[in-house]
């Protein structure tokens, strides 16, 4: 019964080459999250798609397009890979309300996808 | 646009001691939430404690609680009685309380528990 899935937890690859990571939720939320962790262990966030529809896309490099199908799924594809791309990856979810209320906005966080480009 | 500062790179402490992390954070906003996740080895992000900035009562879960003062834009994690699974990095992270927003995080503090 786990509540954010990530597939695959490592993915080691080379330069040049198209991969994916896959998400899943079933918690039931409505906005879905991808974060970027460094090297130094700087975690930042990438996008967000809240019901199917991007809201959030920070100054990300379009090498890497999100693709949501519906709202318990957020894929992040990345087009010729490159060194610079290593870092793990993590989704994560939330439920959204209007304003300041329990337990909303609390992010739930997948395990973490580990890519590694050589 | 928001700004998390955790500017001890690394902490350590004896187990059963308490120990406080301490954050500061930058924005022009009254109402927002602020967080401090613990990341162990396993990598998994776990939400520890929240703090809404409305409420003046500093929140507390267990070992774990906070000083928020709001005035001066700070957001400290005190552990007490520090056992050894609390050794991880620790991150603080602001959010905007309207609709669906991003966590900013700050650089993180790697927690070490020495028996």
């Amino acid at each position: 019964d786990t509540a954010v899935s990530q597939t695959p937890k490592y993915l080691v690859t080379q330069m040049g080459n198209d991969k994916s990571i896959k998400c899943e939720q079933n918690l039931g939320h409505d906005t879905m999250y991808w974060y970027k962790q460094d090297s130094k262990k700087f975690l930042k966030i990438m996008f967000s798609y809240n019901n199917k529809e991007l809201i959030i896309n920070e100054t990300v490099p379009n090498r890497f397009s999100p693709k949501s199908p519906d709202k318990a799924h957020l894929n992040l594809h990345i087009n010729s890979l490159e060194l610079g791309d290593s870092a793990v990856y993590f989704c994560a979810s939330s439920q959204d309300g209007g304003g300041l209320e329990d337990r909303v906005g609390e992010q739930y966080f997948g395990p973490g996808t580990r890519l590694t480009v050589t | 646009a928001q700004t998390v500062t955790q500017s001890q790179p690394e902490m350590s402490v004896q187990e059963a001691e308490t120990v406080t992390l301490s954050c500061t954070y930058d924005t022009s906003e009254s109402d927002y939430y602020l967080f401090w996740y613990k990341q162990p080895p396993s990598r998994q992000m776990i939400l520890v404690i929240r703090q809404e900035a409305y409420k003046q009562q500093n929140a507390t879960e267990n070992r774990f609680s906070v000083n928020f003062q709001k005035a001066a834009k700070s957001f400290s994690l005190k552990i007490s009685d520090s056992q050894l699974g609390d050794a991880a990095m620790y991150f603080c992270a602001y959010r905007s309380p309207w609709g669906a927003q991003k966590l900013v995080f700050g650089q993180g503090t790697r927690l070490t528990i020495n028996p």
